[in-house]
């Protein structure tokens, strides 16, 4: 079964700094991988998935992961923080071979900006 | 706004009280499902429709039922309600699969 392990619940970085959230997942076979971001007292947004081919993934906002089968990782990265990045996110991984199967989150990740 | 509607946006309850959550997308899809969210424990499926029809039970289905009304709602009911399900509850739709697209803002609920 796979699963998904997000490190470090809070993450805090400077206004301009690099962010970088870290994903790591297990999966018996060839994963899908995604992030989604949680705005205060709001839903999930799909932030950037991957599926097949390119191993670095663009999302929205300016964020962007790699998938790195060599360390069963998919961080996720943004080369300068702002404010209104301050949110939650969570990783979460699902079954390749059947695009049914549900797909498993982290347990998230806090962002909080510096000014 | 077109997207995932959810009703009511905050709820308190009686330990013993029943109540349905409602949900209802404009997009056209075929999957829905309901999750809860807890403190430090991310979001779990509780109920999934693959498609208008049919149900099936995800991680945490116990204490819950819920109904594929059409293909646009899709409702959660707890007809018993406990402490335990004291939560943040969030409907989300996509085309189709078991990857959620589209989130309501959800609803708040407190068991007493």
């Amino acid at each position: 079964a796979q699963s998904v392990t997000q490190l470090g619940s809070h993450v805090s970085v400077s206004e301009g700094a690099l962010v970088l959230l870290r994903c790591n997942y297990s999966s018996s076979v060839p994963p899908y991988l995604f992030w989604y971001v949680q705005y205060p007292n709001q839903g999930l947004q799909l932030l950037l998935k991957y599926t097949t081919g390119a191993t670095l993934v663009k999302g929205i906002n300016g964020f962007e992961a790699e998938f790195k089968k060599s360390e069963t990782s998919f961080h996720l990265t943004k080369p300068s923080a702002h404010m209104s990045d301050a949110a939650e996110y969570f990783c979460a991984v699902s079954d390749r071979e059947n695009r049914d199967d549900k797909i498993i989150f982290g347990k998230g990740t806090r962002l909080h900006i510096l000014p | 706004n077109a997207g995932v509607t959810q009703t009511p946006k905050f709820q308190v309850l009686k330990t013993g009280q029943s109540m349905t959550l409602q949900c209802a997308q404009d997009m056209n899809h075929n999957s829905m499902y309901w999750y809860r969210q807890d403190p430090g424990m991310g979001l779990r499926l509780i109920y999934y429709s693959a498609s208008e029809g049919t149900t099936d039970k995800g991680e945490v289905p116990n204490g819950y039922n819920v109904s594929r009304l059409n293909k646009r709602e899709f409702s959660l009911r707890l007809e018993s309600a406990a402490p335990s399900q004291t939560s943040v509850y969030f409907c989300a739709s996509s085309v189709q699969g078991g990857q959620p697209q589209h989130f309501g803002d959800g609803t708040r609920l407190s068991i007493l």
